[in-house]
Protein backbone atom coordinates (compact mmCIF):
# COMPACT_ATOMS: atom_id res chain seq x y z
CA UNK A 1 0.00 0.00 0.00
CA UNK A 2 1.30 3.63 -1.15
CA UNK A 3 0.96 6.55 1.88
CA UNK A 4 1.68 9.33 1.35
CA UNK A 5 2.98 12.39 3.74
CA UNK A 6 3.11 15.89 3.26
CA UNK A 7 6.04 17.97 5.21
CA UNK A 8 6.97 21.94 4.91
CA UNK A 9 5.87 25.16 6.47
CA UNK A 10 2.69 25.92 7.28
CA UNK A 11 3.32 30.05 7.20
CA UNK A 12 4.45 31.30 4.15
CA UNK A 13 4.86 35.28 3.70
CA UNK A 14 3.34 37.05 1.07
CA UNK A 15 5.75 37.12 -2.25
CA UNK A 16 7.55 34.08 -1.64
CA UNK A 17 7.83 31.22 -2.40
CA UNK A 18 5.52 27.70 -0.91
CA UNK A 19 7.72 24.86 -0.83
CA UNK A 20 6.59 21.50 0.35
CA UNK A 21 7.64 17.98 0.00
CA UNK A 22 6.28 14.72 -0.10
CA UNK A 23 7.53 11.59 1.20
CA UNK A 24 6.34 7.93 -0.38
CA UNK A 25 6.35 4.76 1.01
CA UNK A 26 5.39 1.59 0.07
CA UNK A 27 6.13 2.40 -3.52
CA UNK A 28 8.89 3.86 -5.47
CA UNK A 29 7.91 7.11 -7.25
CA UNK A 30 10.35 5.86 -10.51
CA UNK A 31 9.19 2.94 -11.20
CA UNK A 32 5.75 2.03 -13.22
CA UNK A 33 3.20 3.95 -15.13
CA UNK A 34 2.08 6.56 -12.27
CA UNK A 35 1.90 10.20 -12.01
CA UNK A 36 2.70 12.41 -8.92
CA UNK A 37 0.91 15.62 -7.81
CA UNK A 38 -0.80 18.25 -5.80
CA UNK A 39 -4.36 19.35 -5.12
CA UNK A 40 -5.43 22.50 -2.47
CA UNK A 41 -8.53 23.30 -0.99
CA UNK A 42 -9.52 26.31 0.72
CA UNK A 43 -11.15 26.26 3.61
CA UNK A 44 -14.45 25.87 3.28
CA UNK A 45 -14.41 25.30 -0.51
CA UNK A 46 -13.60 22.42 -2.97
CA UNK A 47 -10.49 20.95 -4.85
CA UNK A 48 -8.23 22.68 -7.22
CA UNK A 49 -5.73 20.83 -9.29
CA UNK A 50 -2.55 22.49 -8.39
CA UNK A 51 -0.50 19.93 -11.31
CA UNK A 52 0.99 16.49 -11.54
CA UNK A 53 4.14 14.70 -12.98
CA UNK A 54 4.61 11.57 -14.64
CA UNK A 55 7.26 9.03 -13.27
CA UNK A 56 8.93 9.33 -16.13
CA UNK A 57 9.52 13.56 -15.47
CA UNK A 58 6.44 15.04 -17.77
CA UNK A 59 4.77 17.93 -16.13
CA UNK A 60 0.89 19.49 -16.14
CA UNK A 61 0.46 22.27 -14.36
CA UNK A 62 -3.10 23.94 -13.98
CA UNK A 63 -3.34 26.96 -16.57
CA UNK A 64 -4.19 29.42 -13.73
CA UNK A 65 -0.88 28.72 -11.85
CA UNK A 66 1.84 28.14 -14.97
CA UNK A 67 4.67 30.80 -14.27
CA UNK A 68 4.25 30.19 -10.88
CA UNK A 69 3.99 26.74 -9.80
CA UNK A 70 6.95 23.82 -10.32
CA UNK A 71 6.74 20.38 -9.71
CA UNK A 72 9.42 17.99 -9.31
CA UNK A 73 10.85 14.43 -8.53
CA UNK A 74 13.50 13.32 -6.32
CA UNK A 75 14.01 9.70 -7.12
CA UNK A 76 17.10 9.50 -4.42
CA UNK A 77 14.75 10.17 -1.52
CA UNK A 78 11.99 9.09 -2.98
CA UNK A 79 9.82 12.12 -2.58
CA UNK A 80 8.52 15.24 -4.90
CA UNK A 81 8.31 18.65 -4.30
CA UNK A 82 6.01 21.39 -5.54
CA UNK A 83 7.18 24.83 -5.40
CA UNK A 84 4.78 28.08 -6.24
CA UNK A 85 6.03 31.62 -6.36
CA UNK A 86 4.53 34.93 -5.28
CA UNK A 87 1.91 33.73 -3.23
CA UNK A 88 -1.10 36.29 -1.65
CA UNK A 89 -3.66 35.60 0.88
CA UNK A 90 -5.59 33.83 -2.24
CA UNK A 91 -2.94 30.71 -1.98
CA UNK A 92 -4.18 29.81 1.67
CA UNK A 93 -5.26 26.27 1.45
CA UNK A 94 -4.59 22.63 2.73
CA UNK A 95 -2.38 21.09 0.18
CA UNK A 96 -2.83 17.90 -0.44
CA UNK A 97 -0.21 15.67 -2.56
CA UNK A 98 -1.76 12.73 -4.17
CA UNK A 99 -0.63 9.91 -6.52
CA UNK A 100 -2.52 7.48 -9.14
CA UNK A 101 -1.82 5.04 -11.83
CA UNK A 102 -1.89 7.29 -15.25
CA UNK A 103 -3.96 4.20 -17.09
CA UNK A 104 -6.79 4.89 -13.83
CA UNK A 105 -9.02 8.02 -14.31
CA UNK A 106 -8.75 8.91 -10.86
CA UNK A 107 -6.48 9.84 -7.61
CA UNK A 108 -5.54 7.24 -4.65
CA UNK A 109 -3.70 7.27 -2.95
CA UNK A 110 -4.15 10.97 -0.86
CA UNK A 111 -2.02 12.21 1.56
CA UNK A 112 -3.65 13.84 4.89
CA UNK A 113 -3.06 17.01 3.71
CA UNK A 114 -1.11 20.34 5.27
CA UNK A 115 -2.33 23.73 5.39
CA UNK A 116 -0.40 26.34 4.83
CA UNK A 117 -1.41 29.93 5.40
CA UNK A 118 -0.23 32.82 3.49
CA UNK A 119 0.83 36.12 5.81
CA UNK A 120 2.92 38.43 7.45
CA UNK B 1 -11.59 25.85 -16.22
CA UNK B 2 -15.17 25.89 -14.21
CA UNK B 3 -15.80 23.45 -12.20
CA UNK B 4 -18.92 21.34 -12.37
CA UNK B 5 -22.49 22.06 -10.82
CA UNK B 6 -23.51 20.08 -7.87
CA UNK B 7 -25.87 21.26 -5.32
CA UNK B 8 -24.59 22.49 -2.21
CA UNK B 9 -26.27 20.33 0.52
CA UNK B 10 -28.44 17.23 0.05
CA UNK B 11 -30.01 15.34 2.65
CA UNK B 12 -31.97 12.41 4.03
CA UNK B 13 -33.15 10.27 6.92
CA UNK B 14 -31.62 6.97 8.14
CA UNK B 15 -31.87 4.29 5.68
CA UNK B 16 -33.45 6.60 3.18
CA UNK B 17 -31.61 6.40 -0.57
CA UNK B 18 -30.35 10.07 -2.26
CA UNK B 19 -28.97 11.16 -5.23
CA UNK B 20 -26.01 13.80 -5.43
CA UNK B 21 -25.97 15.16 -9.27
CA UNK B 22 -23.05 16.49 -11.17
CA UNK B 23 -23.95 18.34 -13.92
CA UNK B 24 -20.82 19.39 -16.78
CA UNK B 25 -20.65 19.65 -21.07
CA UNK B 26 -20.14 17.24 -23.71
CA UNK B 27 -15.92 18.45 -23.00
CA UNK B 28 -16.18 16.48 -19.93
CA UNK B 29 -19.09 14.53 -17.62
CA UNK B 30 -21.27 14.06 -21.59
CA UNK B 31 -17.95 13.05 -23.58
CA UNK B 32 -16.11 10.45 -21.75
CA UNK B 33 -17.11 7.76 -19.28
CA UNK B 34 -14.26 8.80 -16.80
CA UNK B 35 -16.26 10.34 -13.96
CA UNK B 36 -15.48 9.33 -9.94
CA UNK B 37 -16.81 10.71 -6.94
CA UNK B 38 -15.33 10.94 -3.56
CA UNK B 39 -15.74 11.43 0.08
CA UNK B 40 -14.51 13.80 2.42
CA UNK B 41 -15.37 13.48 5.96
CA UNK B 42 -14.14 17.08 7.83
CA UNK B 43 -10.71 17.34 8.12
CA UNK B 44 -9.83 14.26 6.31
CA UNK B 45 -8.49 13.87 2.60
CA UNK B 46 -10.64 12.52 0.03
CA UNK B 47 -11.49 9.07 -0.76
CA UNK B 48 -12.32 7.63 -4.11
CA UNK B 49 -16.08 5.88 -4.03
CA UNK B 50 -17.24 5.61 -7.73
CA UNK B 51 -14.16 5.42 -10.81
CA UNK B 52 -15.36 5.13 -14.47
CA UNK B 53 -19.26 6.68 -13.91
CA UNK B 54 -19.98 3.16 -12.10
CA UNK B 55 -17.19 0.99 -10.44
CA UNK B 56 -16.35 0.67 -7.12
CA UNK B 57 -12.68 0.22 -5.72
CA UNK B 58 -12.32 -2.60 -3.27
CA UNK B 59 -13.56 -1.90 -0.24
CA UNK B 60 -16.47 0.34 -1.14
CA UNK B 61 -20.09 -0.42 -0.45
CA UNK B 62 -22.28 -1.63 -2.78
CA UNK B 63 -24.58 1.02 -1.11
CA UNK B 64 -22.72 3.16 -3.39
CA UNK B 65 -22.98 3.39 -7.01
CA UNK B 66 -23.14 5.69 -9.70
CA UNK B 67 -24.25 6.70 -12.90
CA UNK B 68 -24.32 9.10 -15.92
CA UNK B 69 -27.18 10.40 -18.58
CA UNK B 70 -25.70 12.84 -21.53
CA UNK B 71 -24.00 15.81 -19.19
CA UNK B 72 -24.89 15.02 -15.82
CA UNK B 73 -23.61 11.83 -13.97
CA UNK B 74 -25.56 10.93 -10.39
CA UNK B 75 -24.04 9.30 -6.80
CA UNK B 76 -26.90 7.35 -5.36
CA UNK B 77 -26.16 6.62 -1.36
CA UNK B 78 -28.95 3.69 -0.86
CA UNK B 79 -29.56 2.60 2.93
CA UNK B 80 -28.09 6.29 4.59
CA UNK B 81 -25.92 5.98 7.56
CA UNK B 82 -24.95 8.75 9.75
CA UNK B 83 -21.27 7.81 8.84
CA UNK B 84 -22.57 9.16 4.73
CA UNK B 85 -22.74 12.69 6.38
CA UNK B 86 -19.75 14.10 4.42
CA UNK B 87 -18.67 16.17 1.81
CA UNK B 88 -19.13 14.53 -1.76
CA UNK B 89 -17.29 15.75 -5.08
CA UNK B 90 -17.08 14.60 -8.83
CA UNK B 91 -14.56 14.41 -10.90
CA UNK B 92 -14.48 14.46 -14.64
CA UNK B 93 -11.49 14.16 -17.64
CA UNK B 94 -12.21 16.85 -19.81
CA UNK B 95 -10.76 17.74 -23.23
CA UNK B 96 -9.69 21.42 -21.99
CA UNK B 97 -7.23 20.03 -19.20
CA UNK B 98 -4.79 17.02 -18.44
CA UNK B 99 -5.85 17.62 -14.80
CA UNK B 100 -9.57 17.06 -15.16
CA UNK B 101 -12.18 19.03 -13.48
CA UNK B 102 -13.77 18.76 -9.79
CA UNK B 103 -17.46 19.16 -8.95
CA UNK B 104 -18.11 22.47 -6.74
CA UNK B 105 -18.86 19.80 -4.08
CA UNK B 106 -22.39 18.81 -1.89
CA UNK B 107 -22.57 18.52 1.62
CA UNK B 108 -24.67 15.44 2.45
CA UNK B 109 -26.49 15.72 5.93
CA UNK B 110 -28.60 12.58 7.62
CA UNK B 111 -31.29 14.36 9.43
Amino acid sequence: QVLLQESGPGLVKPSQTLSLTCSVSGGSISSGNYFWGWIRQPAGKGLEWIGRIHSSGATSYNTSLIGRVTISLDTSKNQFSLRLSSVTAADTAIYFCVGGAYSNSYVDPWGQGTLVTVSA
Amino acid sequence: QSALTQPVSVSGSPGQSITISCTGTSSDVGGYNYVSWYLQHPGRAPKVLIYDVTNRPSGISNRFSGSKSGNTASLTISGLQAEDEADYYCSSYTSRSTLGVFGSGTKVTVI
